[in-house]
């Protein structure tokens, strides 16, 4: 079965350093991974995806992820939080041939003025 | 881009009352549609897949008698909260997959509804 797993509920970052939320990954076949970030009483935002191709893939506010096959990782990063970063941020895996998604259990991202 | 709206954004109602809650898809058809529960600080749990024309699949644990799925045309899904308790309190969230997707595209959320039931 496939899942994605977040091993840190909460990640506080100070204002202009570099931010990391971790994901790892199980799944049977390629894997099609999804970062969304959920601001307070919102729905999901999607921020980035790795379907195939560069490990490195590049998203929406400023946000990257590195797809690790070996490591079987897909950890977010910025390289320089804002204080607006602050969210909650899910990692999820496309449900083998359906579009059902299977979501991490979230990060709360705290950036420090 | 593809936007997903969903009403009504807060509901606060009396035990036993049955709440609808409505997701749209604006500028595209969704022959599916899902359905999610959030309860504070945690994840999203799936619910249902709510497909057009057809009857919902529900998840492994979830009352199809009390969460009522409707999706009578390609943009509009409906989830019937039926004689709701203060336990079914939560926030419920649609999204919807972008067409012939293959499962490479994101899917679209709509804002989320708070369903309070005193």
């Amino acid at each position: 079965a496939q899942s994605v797993a977040q091993p840190e509920d909460q990640v506080n970052v100070a204002e202009g350093n570099p931010l990391t939320v971790k994901c790892t990954y199980s799944v049977s076949g390629n894997p099609y991974l999804f970062w969304y970030v959920q601001y307070p009483n919102r729905g999901l935002q999607f921020l980035l995806k790795y379907i195939t191709g560069d490990n490195l893939v590049k998203g929406s506010y400023g946000f990257e992820a590195e797809f690790n096959k070996s490591q079987t990782s897909f950890h977010l990063k910025k390289p320089s939080a804002l204080v607006s970063d602050s969210a909650l941020y899910f990692c999820a895996v496309r449900d083998g041939n359906t579009d059902k998604l299977i979501f991490g259990t979230g990060t709360r991202l705290q950036v420090f003025p | 881009g593809a936007v997903v709206s969903q009403h009504p954004s807060w509901v606060i109602c009396k035990s036993g009352t049955s709440v609808k809650i409505e997701c749209r898809s604006l500028d595209f058809q969704a022959t599916t549609m899902f359905w999610y529960r959030q309860f504070p600080k945690q994840s999203l749990m799936l619910m249902a897949t709510s497909n057009e024309g057809s009857k919902a699949t529900y998840e492994q644990g979830v009352e199809k008698d009390k969460f009522l799925i409707n999706h009578a045309s390609l943009t509009l899904s409906t989830l019937t909260v039926t004689s709701a308790h203060p336990e079914d309190s939560s926030f419920y969230i649609c999204s919807a997959p972008y067409p012939w997707t293959g499962g490479n595209q994101p899917q679209h959320f709509g804002d989320g509804t708070r369903l309070s039931i005193l």
